[in-house]
């Protein structure tokens, strides 16, 4: 079955330590995205790519890296910087431009992130 | 900039109707979706209108008027299992690319 997994599913991290979140599609989708979700918040967009080897800062990207060097991962590395990194992590797909298609989101499960 | 408002809270009765609105501002505006999220789960897609009008997908419908920059998620027939936050949200292009971006989002809850 097509999908998008994400992992890990819960991670403690210290402060001062970086942490890679693994973001993975085998749905053929163009486009990745990651978003941060706080408790009783909505979505708010980290980072996106549209196409291999680019992508864009998002609303939040302060403090957040990614990398887009094949079509089906999209990691997240939250650095150190990142003030207040302890939220809900949002992986999501879709089919890029072009159709009606590109404008649906396919969400992973998440991965729990707590700075310990 | 951009920004979304919706009401933070709604609760109705099972089998009733339940309307949840959606204002937007932004600008290379594409078009508006609304997602399902229950409790610790992913957002899932519920429908997306690019034109003006009413789109229904069986007990749910959507409504967007870009003219108001408005639109509303219809929900009929409500069943407990609707208990859930729902999240309308715009398409945008504004250099960069195609991205979404999501309002805070409206927690329905259904009483029996």
């Amino acid at each position: 079955d097509g999908g998008i997994t994400q992992s890990p599913k819960y991670l403690f991290r210290k402060e001062g330590q970086n942490v890679t979140l693994s973001c993975e599609q085998n749905l053929n989708h163009d486009a990745m995205y990651w978003y941060r979700q706080d408790p009783g918040q909505g979505l708010r967009l980290i980072y996106y790519s549209q196409i291999v080897n680019d992508f864009q800062k998002g609303d939040i990207a302060e403090g957040y890296s990614v990398s887009r060097e094949k079509k089906e991962s999209f990691p997240l590395t939250v650095t150190s910087a990142q003030k207040n990194p302890t939220a809900f992590y949002l992986c999501a797909s879709s089919r890029g431009t072009g159709d009606s298609g590109a404008n649906v989101l396919t969400f992973g499960a998440g991965s729990r992130l707590t700075v310990l | 900039g951009q920004s979304l408002e919706q009401p933070s809270e709604v609760t109705a009765v099972e089998g009733a109707i339940v309307q949840i609105n959606c204002t937007y501002q932004t600008s290379g505006f594409y078009g508006l979706s609304w997602y399902q999220q229950h409790d610790g789960g992913a957002p899932t897609f519920l429908s997306y209108n690019a034109l003006d009008g009413l789109e229904e997908t069986g007990r749910f419908s959507s409504f967007l008027s870009r003219s108001d920059s408005y639109g509303y998620l219809l929900l009929q027939e409500l069943q407990m299992k609707d208990s859930a936050s729902y999240f309308c949200a715009v398409r945008t292009s504004r250099g960069g690319g195609f991205k979404t971006i999501f309002g805070a989002g409206t927690r329905l809850f259904v009483k029996a």
